[in-house]
């Protein structure tokens, strides 16, 4: 079956340091996202990207995240000064079409800001 | 209004018994209600998922029950196994909207 794949898996990083989180959808799909989960907390949106822009972002994704899609396969997550409150587990997930129909999950980049 | 709340947040069934777990919302453009999966350390699977436009959807063990009316959602898993035992997140997402998660249900299936 296909899958969303992420790496790292787990990235240990000082504040203020960049950080990019690196994804590769599944290669049908058009749409793109990335989740993040706080420990023990619910899953959020961050963004989402469709036709190499964003389509959609939350107040979370402020000026220090940015999203690329440098080639034709991978989909990245950029933090650009991380901050003590960014560590958390980072999901990227795609989807064939828009919100509202399945969107699959990568197993997560798990992100610790010291 | 684009809360999506969950109950229980958690729950201990024994092997055998049926899992219920609840949400509501209030946003009434959400069209799209997706229950996921989700084991320690891993991504959300989705498991199950459902549309207003039927009141429920059963696969397997699973069953989505749906009251557009009362703006609620149901997870049912019936004969729940150990295997079962996970978070469960309901989900909710407007028409290319994004997709909105409850706050999860650790489960819990005792043998």
């Amino acid at each position: 079956e296909p899958e969303v794949t992420q790496t790292p898996s787990h990235q240990v990083t000082q504040m203020g340091q960049e950080v990019i989180l690196r994804c590769v959808p599944i290669s049908n799909h058009l749409y793109f996202y990335w989740y993040r989960q706080i420990l023990g907390q619910k899953v959020e949106f961050l963004v989402s990207f469709y036709n190499n822009e964003i389509s959609e972002k939350s107040e979370i994704f402020d000026d220090q995240f940015s999203v690329e899609r440098p080639d034709g396969s991978n989909f990245t997550l950029k933090i650009r000064s991380t901050k003590l409150e960014d560590s958390a587990m980072y999901f990227c997930a795609s989807s064939e079409q828009g919100t509202g129909n399945t969107i699959y999950f990568g197993e997560g980049s798990w992100l610790t800001v010291v | 209004q684009q809360q999506v709340k969950q109950s229980p947040q958690s729950l201990i069934v024994q092997k055998g018994g049926i899992s219920i777990i609840n949400c509501a919302y209030e946003n009434t453009a959400f069209d799209y209600f997706p229950w996921y999966q989700q084991f320690p350390g891993k991504g959300p699977a989705l498991l199950i998922a459902i549309r207003p436009d039927v009141s429920e959807k059963k696969e397997g063990r699973f069953t989505i029950s749906f009251n557009k009316s009362a703006k609620q959602f149901s997870l049912h898993i019936m004969d729940s196994q150990p295997g079962d035992s996970a978070t469960y997140f309901c989900a909710a997402s407007p028409p290319w909207g994004k997709l909105i998660f409850g706050q999860g249900t650790e489960l819990s299936v005792k043998p």
